[in-house]
């Protein structure tokens, strides 16, 4: 089965881009590559999505490797609120642990 | 109101009794999915179905079972509630679209406890 992986955690300053990193090396060629966040005690909610081409919408930027195998999202200026669990994930929707978010004020 | 509804939001039951979390949902999809959640893990796929007729286990479906009695509505049971089923459920939907109305779209979560 196709798996992503995620770094367990990360840190970063308020106010500074954070790049939050994602491994699917097995992912197939038409699976597209999700990124969800989950706020405490909230479900996930959708941030952005995307196949090949580098994405961006009003919450983030989502860069995706050429050869498909990792790709990054990209918050361009943290806020308190960004603090959450990220996760990756293809159209197989299988949720690892995700990377929790630590924003210093 | 919400896309997705999840029934009940919260609920304490006693060991070996039968149970049935509820989810609706409004927004015309046919995919919809069952997941778990325990303290510091992420989310695991219990069930999902991609229409009425289709029922697919996922990577935990022993203890559960699951019903698809329409388009919007997919509901979890548990036949013989067990300690280790405590945890927050969360149902899905999702569908094809190539847009960000794909999905999936989750529900605010039942948090189940047995004791």
């Amino acid at each position: 089965d196709a798996k992503t992986t995620q770094p367990n955690s990360m840190e970063s300053n308020e106010e500074e881009p954070v790049h939050l990193p994602c491994n699917h090396s097995t992912i197939s060629g038409t699976d597209y590559i999700h990124w969800y966040r989950q706020l405490p005690s909230q479900g996930p909610e959708y941030v952005i999505h995307g196949l090949t081409s580098n994405v961006n919408n009003r919450m983030a930027s989502l860069a995706i490797a050429e050869d498909r195998k990792s790709s990054t999202l990209i918050l361009h200026r943290a806020t308190l609120r960004d603090a959450a669990v990220y996760y990756c994930i293809d159209d197989k929707i299988i949720f690892g642990k995700g990377t929790r978010l630590h924003i210093l004020p | 109101d919400a896309d997705v509804t999840q029934t009940p939001r919260n609920r304490i039951t006693k060991t070996g009794k039968r149970i049935m979390l509820e989810c609706s949902q409004t927004k015309g999809h046919d995919r919809m999915y069952w997941y778990r959640q325990d303290p510091g893990l992420g989310l695991r796929l219990i069930y999902y179905s991609f229409d009425v007729k289709d029922i697919n286990k996922g990577e935990i479906s022993d203890g559960y079972s699951v019903s698809r009695q329409a388009q919007a509505k997919f509901s979890l049971s548990l036949e013989s509630a067990i300690p280790n089923q405590t945890a927050l459920y969360f149902c899905a939907t999702s569908d094809l679209a190539h847009t960000s109305l794909r999905g999936p779209f989750f529900g605010q979560g039942t948090r189940l406890t047995v004791v």
